[in-house]
């Protein structure tokens, strides 16, 4: 049982490239979710899907932009990277948008140079 | 604004050493109240969830209970295994959207010595 899977695991950029991050989830999840992590910060909401054909921002979504791909796949893609966006991106999902609980992928850490 | 607050920011115990860990909440109206344990390099792992006041969650060493202003997590007789962070995040009854935002605590970084 694979859960929510991310890749890479790993990235260096330069600022001004432009990448995207995969997730993949084999639980038939409706609900796909993108965070990022931040010392002091906590997990902060980027984008959400609460079901397949829907997207929507959720608290800190400049400079991001997803993609939800089919039910399974969600991405998240940085157009021109800014050393402000180097983080751990985890992304999660949960078989409702509400009350449902959110299981998470192990992330990848992105550090922008 | 929802608010969550999590203490103590770090504790320390020895093996068989129970204690509590704590989050305080305020929030329009609780949906639900999640805790996940989280290692380094990992992502967040789901343990429970609590829905009302007065509910408990058992799960090995583990117990959550939920007030209507915080929640516990008790640690009974704790191993070095169950050294981690813990995360507590609330759901809020937001109505007219189709999403409940969670948001999360700083956490409580746990260690546990053999």
């Amino acid at each position: 049982n694979a859960g929510v899977t991310q890749t890479p695991k790993f990235q260096v950029l330069k600022t001004g490239q432009s990448m995207t991050l995969q997730c993949a989830q084999d639980m038939n999840h409706n609900s796909m979710y993108w965070y990022r992590q931040d010392p002091g910060m906590g997990l902060r909401l980027i984008y959400y899907s609460a079901s397949e054909g829907t997207t929507d921002k959720g608290e800190v979504p400049n400079g991001y932009n997803v993609s939800r791909l089919n039910k399974r796949e969600f991405s998240l893609r940085l157009e021109s990277a800014a050393p402000s966006q180097t983080s751990v991106y985890f992304c999660a999902s949960s078989e409702a948008p509400i009350t449902q609980p959110q299981h998470f992928g192990d992330g990848t850490r992105l550090s922008i140079l | 604004e929802d608010q969550v607050t999590q203490s103590p920011e770090a504790l320390r115990l020895q093996e068989g050493e129970s204690s509590s860990l704590n989050c305080s909440y305020t929030v329009s109206g609780l949906r639900g109240l999640f805790w996940y344990r989280q290692d380094p390099g990992k992502g967040p792992e789901f343990l429970f969830t609590l829905y009302s006041a007065g509910e408990e969650k058992e799960k090995e060493r583990l117990k959550a209970t939920l007030t209507k202003k915080e929640s516990f997590l008790h640690i009974t007789a704790p191993k070095p295994e169950d050294s981690a962070t813990y995360l507590c995040a609330v759901q809020a009854r937001a109505g007219g959207t189709s999403y409940g935002k969670l948001t999360f605590g700083q956490g409580t970084i746990l260690t546990v010595h053999p």
